[in-house]
């Protein structure tokens, strides 16, 4: 089945530094999501990608949607500690079903 | 809305014991999914429904079963728990299929 591609593993920033992980696809995806996961807690829908080329912002965080659509990331701006989480992109796997990343854990050192 | 709800917490059994994990949502999503998460893992796909009445196997199902007889209701059964089973469970629905997921808080299950 399909399957979408996650980097880094890990990613240890100073709080203050940007933080950017990438999402790789060998085939064309219709639509792309962005989950947090806390640690210890559950993931959470950040948002959802559809068009070639789109980029959302939500305050620090900018999603992208690369234009063969093949690829997504997730920048965020000046880090603070409570972005600390793993943050795991999906794509469409089947019909019904998704295809998760294997996320990438962000660490962030005060 | 209390979105979807997961029981027990936490929970620790025997080898060879059996168990049902409870989910259930109150959003009326037609789909909904079953996953478990091993430490510093993603999230591998258990079984899936699309609607009462109707369930798939995932990318892992062997050892377990599930059943739909309702929207609102999607419980897990282990049967014969082995440790290989030790992991964290997560249910998830959606009225979109695979997009925008809402998850439950999780089970956090150890076999011993």
């Amino acid at each position: 089945g399909q399957q979408v591609m996650q980097i880094p593993q890990y990613q240890h920033v100073q709080e203050g530094e940007d933080f950017t992980t990438y999402c790789n696809s060998s085939t064309t995806l219709s639509n792309i999501q962005w989950y947090k996961q806390r640690p210890g807690g559950h993931p959470v829908f950040l948002i959802q990608l559809v068009k070639s080329g789109e980029v959302k912002k939500q305050k620090r965080l900018t999603f992208q949607f690369g234009e063969a659509k093949k690829n997504s990331s997730l920048h965020i701006t000046a880090t603070q500690t409570t972005d600390v989480g793993t943050y795991f992109c999906a794509g469409p796997g089947g019909s019904y079903i998704p295809t998760f990343g294997r996320g990438t854990s962000l660490i962030v050192h005060p | 809305n209390a979105g979807v709800t997961q029981t027990p917490k936490f929970r620790i059994l025997k080898i060879g014991q059996s168990m049902t994990l409870q989910c259930a949502q109150d959003m009326n999503h037609n789909y909904m999914y079953w996953y478990r998460q091993d430490p510093g893992m993603g999230l591998k796909l258990i079984y899936y429904s699309v609607g009462a009445g109707i369930t798939d196997k995932g990318e892992v199902p062997n050892g377990y079963n599930v059943s739909r007889s309702t929207t609102e209701d999607f419980p897990l059964r282990l049967e014969l728990a082995a440790p290989s089973q030790t992991s964290v469970y997560f249910c998830a629905s959606s009225s979109t299929g695979p997009r925008e997921q809402y998850f439950g808080p999780g089970t956090r299950l150890t076999v011993t």
